[in-house]
Formats: structure tokens, C-alpha cells, sequence
């Protein structure tokens, strides 16, 4: 079936530092990706999505793109804020709406 | 506002008890879900709803119930809460058609002593 697989955190960086948080997945055909985030006593919300190979989602100076040939669409950001700590979430979704598949999350630590 | 409601946001109960966290979407979207969100296992599906009257069991349906009378509601039921079930819980709605990312409530933290 279906799963994605996410870097173990916690990670923790500085500011200004450059972000990278891995995710593969296994998936036949092609499934819409999505990068969601979680900030402390919230819910999940959206922070980027693609829907077909190639894409290249982006929101807030974090990117991602989708890679057919390595299953992979990892999250990326140049420079991060203290306002960047939170959850992090890899999923995919298919075209029925009725399941989003999540990995297990990453947790982000930014030190001033 | 488009927004996904949860209620309580918290929950102490004890085994056996009945409870009910109830949820609405204001977005009209035809597909509403409840996860469970629990360390290390990220969000796992618990039932989701294609549409009025349409539900069906997702990965960790034992010991819930649901239920869709109205479009813009999808109550989760636990009959007979266990300690097993003290999670975190979200529940979340999604537009349908070509629109498949989801928007999710604030989070119920529910415990069962």
C-alpha cells in the first residue's frame, strides 16, 4: 500500500541556518504530495503542495519538489526563523479525497 | 472565515464513559475525516465521510463510531473509552474533485484514565 516515509527528528538549528527535511514515499501512479505544518497547540495546516511530476511547490520561503524518479519530495528553506519551529509533515494524497497518508513528522527546533 | 471546528479542545474522562467530540466545516466540502495523532506514528485515519450517509472505517476504526446526518458536521462517538484511546484528535474536511489537500480542526486532546 501506500506510505511515505520522513526524517526522524528532532532537529534543531540555528537562525539563518539552511533547512532540508527528507521524504520519500511509495506510491503507484501519481499521487498529489503535500507538505503540512503543525505549530504548537494547533492544528495542521498547509504549507505546500504538488500535484504531478517536476512540480515545485512553494509558501513562506519553503519549497519542495516532486520527484517522480527518487519518489522523493523533500522540504527545503534558505534561511530559517525562530517562527519556523513546529511539525512537520510529508503526505500524499490521491485523487478520491477520502485518505490523506501521513509520515510520522518532524520536529523543528530553531535557536535565536 | 473558512474553519474547521472541534469541541472540547480538551478532555479528561474515565473508562467506560461515553463521550462525543463533535465537528463542523463552514466550507461546504463533500469529505470529512478523524485522525488520531499519536508520538512517533504521525496522523492515522480513523473513519472518513464521502458525503451524507457515506462513511467507512479507516485504518483504526476499533472502538469508534460516526456518524453524517448533515454535510457540515461529522461527530466522532467513542461508546466505551479504554486508556488506549488517550490520543490527540483531528478532524478534517476536504473540498473533493480535483481538490484533495485537507483543512484540519484545532485538536481534541482527549485522555481515558
Amino acid at each position: 500500500g501506500d506510505s511515505v516515509t520522513q526524517m526522524e527528528g528532532p532537529v534543531t538549528l540555528s537562525e539563518e541556518a539552511f533547512l532540508t527535511i527528507n521524504c520519500t514515499y511509495t506510491a503507484t501512479g501519481y499521487p498529489s504530495l503535500f507538505w503540512y505544518v503543525q505549530y504548537p497547540g494547533e492544528g495542521l495546516q498547509l504549507l505546500l503542495k504538488a500535484t504531478k511530476a517536476d512540480d515545485k511547490g512553494s509558501n513562506k520561503g519553503f519549497e519542495a519538489t516532486y520527484r517522480k524518479e527518487t519518489t522523493s519530495f523533500h522540504l527545503e528553506k534558505g534561511s530559517v526563523q525562530v517562527s519556523d519551529s513546529a511539525v512537520y509533515f510529508c503526505a500524499l494524497s490521491r485523487s478520491s479525497a477520502s485518505k490523506i497518508i501521513f509520515g510520522s513528522g518532524t520536529r523543528l527546533s530553531i535557536r535565536p | 472565515e473558512a474553519q474547521v471546528t472541534q469541541n472540547p479542545r480538551y478532555l479528561i474522562t474515565v473508562t467506560g464513559k461515553k463521550l462525543t467530540v463533535t465537528c463542523s466545516q463552514n466550507m461546504n466540502h463533500e469529505y470529512m475525516s478523524w485522525y488520531r495523532q499519536d508520538p512517533g506514528l504521525g496522523l492515522r485515519q480513523i473513519y472518513y465521510s464521502m458525503n451524507v450517509e457515506v462513511t467507512d472505517k479507516g485504518d483504526v476504526p476499533e472502538g469508534y463510531k460516526v456518524s453524517r446526518k448533515e454535510k457540515r458536521n461529522f461527530p466522532l462517538i467513542l461508546e466505551s473509552p479504554s486508556p488506549n484511546q488517550t490520543s490527540l484528535y483531528f478532524c478534517a474536511s476536504v473540498a473533493g474533485g480535483k481538490v484533495t489537500e485537507a483543512f484540519f480542526g484545532q485538536g481534541t486532546r482527549l485522555t481515558v484514565v
